[in-house]
Parts: structure tokens; C-alpha cells; sequence
């Protein structure tokens, strides 16, 4: 089955920046998507079709990527950024859709 | 406004049945791709399966863990989703959430927590 891991946890001190991967096991030049959750809270895209920003979303959260690695920097963090990020795509068909294994981001 | 609104949730003995429904308003819901997703306590988000509008052939696709014992459907004329869970196991206990994961955005219900418990 197709797979994407993340790293468990990123830690960042505010103003700095904080960088999420996203590794598939297999390129399927499907998009990736982006979604933060906090606490007690359904997810929120942050990230549409591997860079996209979607409106309402600041202008600090921008996505890249490169062969089978796509990433999500969050730039100037701020204390409201700290949450778990998940990155989201789907197999080769585009059948079946995945969520990474989802990324902490605690603000020091 | 797009709203989804989970209900049914609630303790359930394994081996046993559900229903969650999901309302929806605020979209054109029969236009729609709708999907579930889960999130067992303490876990990470897992896609549960996902229905097609009847105009794109109503296709519906399902996880492997759930596949056979899971069915989604939809009501057009009622803009409500539906999972049917049955032979529910522990390890299906989580809070399930119905979503649009459109192309360019995303609306998620709040969810309903389903517990499969003795």
C-alpha cells in the first residue's frame, strides 16, 4: 500500500522556520495537500496541489517539492502555528487517498 | 457556509452495528465527492473511503481495513452522507469526520466519536 512518512516532531523557537517533510514510497505525480489540526479541532488545509495556498491562509505556510519528497515551511513561526500537520495525496490511480503518519510542531 | 454535521456516534459492543450520518448544507452537495475520515485516539488521520456524485458514476472506494465490513452511501434528495459500519472491532474505535477534499479547498464536520468497547 502506498505510504508517506513524516518526521514525529518538529521543534522551532517563534520568528524561525519550521520545515515538514513528506517522503513517499513511490512517485504517483498526485498532488499533495497540506492540513494543520489543533487540538480537540477538525483539520484545516493549509496547502492545496503542492504549493497552492488556499484563501485565509497567511502567507507564512508554503509547500515544495522535489522527486518524492514534498515539504511544508512555515516561515516566521508563531505560537498559534504549533499543531500537528498531516500531508495528504493518493495512489497512482488516484484511488485511494493517504494521510502521512502526521507531524507534531511544538513552539519553544 | 458550508456546514457537515456528524451524528450517531456513541459505544458499541464488538461485533456490532452503526450508522453515522453526515448533513450537509451550505454546497451543492450532490455535486459532490464525499469522503470519511477517521482518527483513533491519541492517532493520526486515516481515509476511510470516499462516494462519488452520481454524475462522476457514484464510485465508491474503501480502505483495505474496512472493506467488506464498512458500506458509504448518499441521499441527493436529503444533502446527507452515510457510513453503515458493521462487524465493528476495538481497533475501529476513533472520531469519524465527513469531508469534501475538493481540489483547491476542504470543509470538515467537527466528527462523532464511535467507541467499540465490552
Amino acid at each position: 500500500s502506498y505510504e508517506l512518512t513524516q518526521p514525529p516532531s518538529v521543534s522551532v523557537s517563534p520568528g524561525q522556520t519550521a520545515r515538514i517533510t513528506c517522503s513517499a514510497d513511490a512517485l504517483t505525480k498526485q498532488y499533495v495537500y497540506w492540513y494543520q489540526q489543533k487540538p480537540g479541532q477538525a483539520p484545516v488545509l493549509v496547502i492545496y496541489k503542492d504549493s497552492e495556498r488556499p484563501s485565509g491562509i497567511p502567507e507564512r505556510f508554503s509547500g515544495s517539492s522535489s522527486g518524492t519528497t514534498v515539504t511544508l515551511t512555515i516561515s516566521g513561526v508563531q505560537a498559534e502555528d504549533e499543531a500537528d500537520y498531516y500531508c495528504q495525496s493518493a495512489d497512482s490511480s488516484g484511488t485511494f487517498y493517504v494521510f502521512g503518519t502526521g507531524t507534531k510542531v511544538t513552539v519553544l | 457556509e458550508v456546514q457537515l454535521v456528524e451524528s450517531g456516534g456513541g459505544l458499541v459492543k464488538p461485533g456490532g452495528s452503526l450508522r453515522l450520518s453526515c448533513a450537509a448544507s451550505g454546497f451543492t452537495f450532490n455535486n459532490a465527492w464525499m469522503t470519511w475520515v477517521r482518527q483513533a485516539p491519541g492517532k493520526g488521520l486515516e481515509w476511510v473511503g470516499r462516494i462519488k456524485s452520481k454524475t462522476d458514476g457514484g464510485t465508491i472506494d474503501y480502505v483495505a481495513p474496512v472493506k467488506g465490513r464498512f458500506i458509504i452511501s448518499r441521499d441527493d434528495s436529503k444533502n446527507t452522507l452515510y457510513l453503515q459500519m458493521n462487524s465493528l472491532r476495538s481497533e475501529d474505535t476513533a472520531v469519524y469526520y465527513c469531508a469534501t477534499l475538493g481540489d483547491s479547498s476542504a470543509d470538515w464536520g467537527q466528527g462523532t466519536l464511535v467507541t467499540v468497547s465490552s
